[in-house]
Order: C-alpha cells, then sequence, then structure tokens
C-alpha cells in the first residue's frame, strides 16, 4: 500500500472549514484513499473514502486531486468535537486479503472556540 | 444495535505474565481484526480473523496469537508479556467483502509493569 503523509496538526476555528491535507504521490490505480478518526480515549471512526471521484457525505468531502497523488479531507463547519486526530490511508479495496488498515501518525486537529 | 465491545476496559499484569482480551464485532461482521496503539503513534496491525482462521498477520512476534469463535467473537491472547507490551489494543470488525468502513471498539489499556 502507498504510503501517506499528513502534517502533524493544524488548528481550525469553530465553525470555519477544516481543510485537512494529505499527500499519497506514490498511489497506484485501484488504490483508494481512506479516511479514518481517533477522537482522544476511543476507537477510530471511519470518515470517507474515495478512488478517484470528489466523495461527499454527512461528515466531510474527500477532494482528490486529478493526479490522485494528494487529497484533502474537508470538514465544513467545524465544532469542537471535531477536535482528533485524522487519519489518511491508502489501501487497496478489501477483498480475500483482508482488510489491514496502515496507520500513520495521522494529523492531530485542534478546533478552537 | 451494539457496536464493538471489548473487555476488559483496563488491565494491570506483571512482566513474563499472560493475558487475554476479547472482542465481540458488530451484529452482522464476519471478521474481526486487532490493533495495537502505543501512546503517541497510530494503531499497528496485529492480525485479522475470519471463518475462525487467522487470515492476515503483520509485523508481531508469534507471542500474540488469536482465537475467533463460531459467533464471531475473538480473542487476543499475549504470553510472556514485555514492558513494551504496554498499549491500548483495539478491536476493528468489517465483512470481508463488501463494505469499505471497518468499526472499532474502544479498546483495551493494557499496562504490563
Amino acid at each position: 500500500d502507498a504510503k501517506t503523509t499528513q502534517p502533524p496538526s493544524m488548528d481550525c476555528a469553530e465553525g470555519r472549514a477544516a481543510n485537512l491535507p494529505c499527500n499519497h504521490s506514490t498511489i497506484s490505480g485501484n488504490e483508494y484513499v481512506y479516511w479514518y478518526r481517533q477522537i482522544h480515549s476511543q476507537g477510530p471512526q471511519y470518515i470517507i473514502h474515495g478512488l478517484k471521484n470528489n466523495e461527499t457525505n454527512e461528515m466531510a468531502s474527500l477532494i482528490i486531486t486529478e493526479d490522485r497523488k494528494s487529497s484533502t479531507l474537508i470538514l465544513p463547519h467545524a465544532t469542537l468535537r471535531d477536535t482528533a486526530v485524522y487519519y489518511c490511508i491508502v489501501r487497496t479495496q478489501p477483498g480475500n486479503s483482508g482488510y489491514a488498515l496502515n496507520f500513520g501518525k495521522g494529523t492531530s486537529l485542534l478546533v478552537t472556540p | 444495535d451494539a457496536g464493538v465491545t471489548q473487555s476488559p476496559t483496563h488491565l494491570i499484569k506483571t512482566r513474563g505474565q499472560q493475558v487475554t482480551l476479547r472482542c465481540s464485532p458488530k451484529s452482522g461482521h464476519d471478521t474481526v481484526s486487532w490493533y495495537q496503539q502505543a501512546l503517541g503513534q497510530g494503531p499497528q496491525f496485529i492480525f485479522q480473523y475470519y471463518e475462525e482462521e487467522e487470515r492476515q498477520r503483520g509485523n508481531f512476534p508469534d507471542r500474540f496469537s488469536g482465537h475467533q469463535f463460531p459467533n464471531y467473537s475473538s480473542e487476543l491472547n499475549v504470553n510472556a508479556l514485555l514492558l513494551g507490551d504496554s498499549a491500548l489494543y483495539l478491536c476493528a470488525s468489517s465483512l470481508l467483502q463488501g463494505r469499505a468502513e471497518a468499526f472499532f471498539g474502544q479498546g483495551t489499556r493494557l499496562t504490563v509493569v
């Protein structure tokens, strides 16, 4: 699975959009981009995933560049409860090979009042 | 609908002892994965169980073993505990094929003294 690079930390004001970048320059054609987050003292929580098209759900939007070498997770209106570590993970679609997730160190997002 | 449940939530063991951690997957899920998360690090994949067999394994020694029962619940066993085994142990459940997201439990905090 491709390696990802994320900034170690970011700040965002409450109510503003939080834009979390992820670089995955070695991504291959059959690899998906997944985002999980981990709020302090809890297990990781799935947010969103995508292959090459932009995706949106009730939690966030995922913007993937045309060359697929980077992506941005957007939390449109950040709240204090969005303070967490956000992990960008690149891997092939789960199948017979299983579903191991390769977490890096992620980005620690602090949402301030 | 109960999510992924893990027990116990906290545990203190002495170096050299053995420990067993337990996980009940989310209803309808048939695959269980275990992760180790040291303080300040992202979760690291230990192994995955499906149909009562270990299907995939991360870079962990044989002291780490597991089991999956017919009802899909799972156990993680660690023998000859080392101080470095102190960590948060996370269980995740999913469907082997199809669904994208894995659901994580709250974890078991193991302290080895």
